[in-house]
């Protein structure tokens, strides 16, 4: 079983600043890497999709990057919605998904 | 506007069973892959089930297999989940979401609550 890492657990920032997180596989998921965005009552919603495409719908401000074992998602400039849970997801070795624990961004 | 509603949550004693719903709308639901995902409360996504669109290949996490039965009635646009030998490690909130782009899960239903406790 592929096993996602998500880091930092809690990522406490500014409206404004750039958020990264992390999100690492214990193995190659090759660019078979989602992440969705969960606010608290509130179902997930896809936000990348295959490493580094934007769902639709989603801004600009969020990026994705990464391919292997270690992947990134970037939130250029916070805006006050984009704080919430993220979840990053893989599905190389279908069937079956994993996700990871999550990171929470929360308001600093 | 495509849309998931599940229904048929609620509370049921440990060994019971429980049926859950999801109704879509806005697409067509025939040439879709579904799942079904949870969400124990506070904690994270966990993958449950797949059913192609045709309803001839399925898939279950270990953790629900020879329990859960998934199914899908594309007449009804309704896709189900029959839960036995319910546990109450199973309590969570229970999600459809659509495979979108080959592999990914989108949208998702807003949720309905399964609680295993007598």
């Amino acid at each position: 079983e592929i096993v996602l890492t998500q880091s930092p657990a809690t990522l406490s920032l500014s409206p404004g600043e750039r958020a990264t997180l992390s999100c690492r596989a214990s193995q190659s998921v090759s660019s078979y890497l989602a992440w969705y965005q969960q606010k608290p009552g509130q179902a997930p919603r896809l936000l990348i999709y295959d490493a580094s495409n934007r769902a639709t719908g989603i801004p600009a401000r969020f990026s994705g990057s990464g391919s292997g074992t270690d992947f990134t998602l970037t939130i250029s400039s916070l805006e006050p919605e984009d704080f919430a849970v993220y979840y990053c997801q893989q599905r190389s070795n279908w069937p079956g998904a994993t996700f990871g624990p999550g990171t929470k961004v929360d308001i600093k | 506007e495509v849309q998931l509603v599940e229904s048929g949550g609620g509370l049921v004693q440990p060994g019971g069973s429980l049926r859950l719903s999801c109704a879509a709308s806005g697409f067509t639901f025939s040439s879709y892959e579904m799942n079904w995902v949870r969400q124990a409360p506070g904690k994270g996504l966990e993958w449950v089930s797949y059913i192609s669109s045709s309803g001839s290949t399925i898939y279950y996490a270990d953790s629900v297999k020879g329990r859960f039965t998934i199914s899908r009635d594309n007449a009804k646009n309704s896709l189900y989940l029959q839960m036995n030998s319910l546990r109450a490690e199973d309590t969570a909130v229970y999600y459809c979401a659509r495979v979108q782009l080959l592999l990914w899960f989108d949208p998702w239903g807003q949720g309905t609550l399964v609680t295993v406790s007598s």
